[in-house]
């Protein structure tokens, strides 16, 4: 299976910087399939980004996706409060789909 | 607005089968593919399953012989069974929607999630 991992572990961040989140696979995943997701606490994920650097509906464009092959980044810019949360990957390009295990991302 | 709604027993003792219900509402699940998730606490998602508008499924290899995913037409529901659940299995599960663009074709990643229901396993 596609293992993914997603650094750093934790990100500390005041609002208003621009947070950089990293996923790479161990293995070059096919026609970019990967998504990102955003998990707050008690909810469940909402998808931010698909195909690497498609925005999901709704999704403020201070939201960027970029990368391709193995390495894959989350970029948020201007951070808000509301943008303190975990952040996961997922590749959709083979099965067993799989996740990485997420970036928390919290205020500093 | 579509919604899905995890349903079933809180907690199951170890060595039994865990069984759940998605309940979808404000669409017909015979138009989506559907999968199961979970998260068990502190760690990330893993994918557990995926259920074709036909009923064909495919499973994760790492858990593919304890488990079965079916589909409810007639309740517009669909379920999962695990069998023989350890502590291990103790996770926040999930039910999840794949993705149709407006061609009507599916993209395999998640645009509808439940809240999700906490499963834990013990005597």
């Amino acid at each position: 299976e596609v293992v993914l991992t997603q650094s750093p572990g934790t990100l500390s961040l005041s609002p208003g910087e621009s947070a950089t989140l990293s996923c790479r696979a161990s293995q070059s995943i096919i026609s970019n399939y990967l998504a990102w997701y955003q998990q707050k606490p008690g909810q469940p994920p909402r998808l931010l980004i698909y195909g690497a650097s498609s925005r999901a509906t709704g999704i403020p464009d201070r939201f960027s996706g970029s990368g391709s092959a193995r390495d894959f980044s989350l970029t948020i810019s201007r951070l808000e409060p509301e943008d303190f949360a975990v952040y996961s990957c997922q590749q959709y390009g083979y099965t067993p789909h799989t996740f990485g295990q997420g970036t928390k991302l919290e205020i500093k | 607005q579509v919604q899905l709604r995890e349903s079933g027993p809180g907690l199951v003792k170890p060595s039994e089968t865990l069984s759940l219900t998605c309940i979808v509402s404000g669409d017909s699940i015979s138009s989506y593919y559907w999968s199961w998730i979970r998260q068990p606490a502190g760690k990330g998602l893993e994918w557990i399953g995926r259920l074709y508008p036909s009923g064909n499924t495919n499973y994760n290899p790492s858990l593919e012989s304890r488990v079965t995913m079916s589909l409810d037409t007639a309740n517009n529901q669909f379920s999962l069974r695990l069998r023989s659940v350890t502590a291990a299995d103790t996770a926040l599960y999930y039910c999840a929607r794949y993705y149709y663009d407006s061609r009507g074709y599916p993209d395999f990643y998640f645009d509808l999630w439940g809240r999700g229901t906490l499963v834990t396993v013990s005597s």
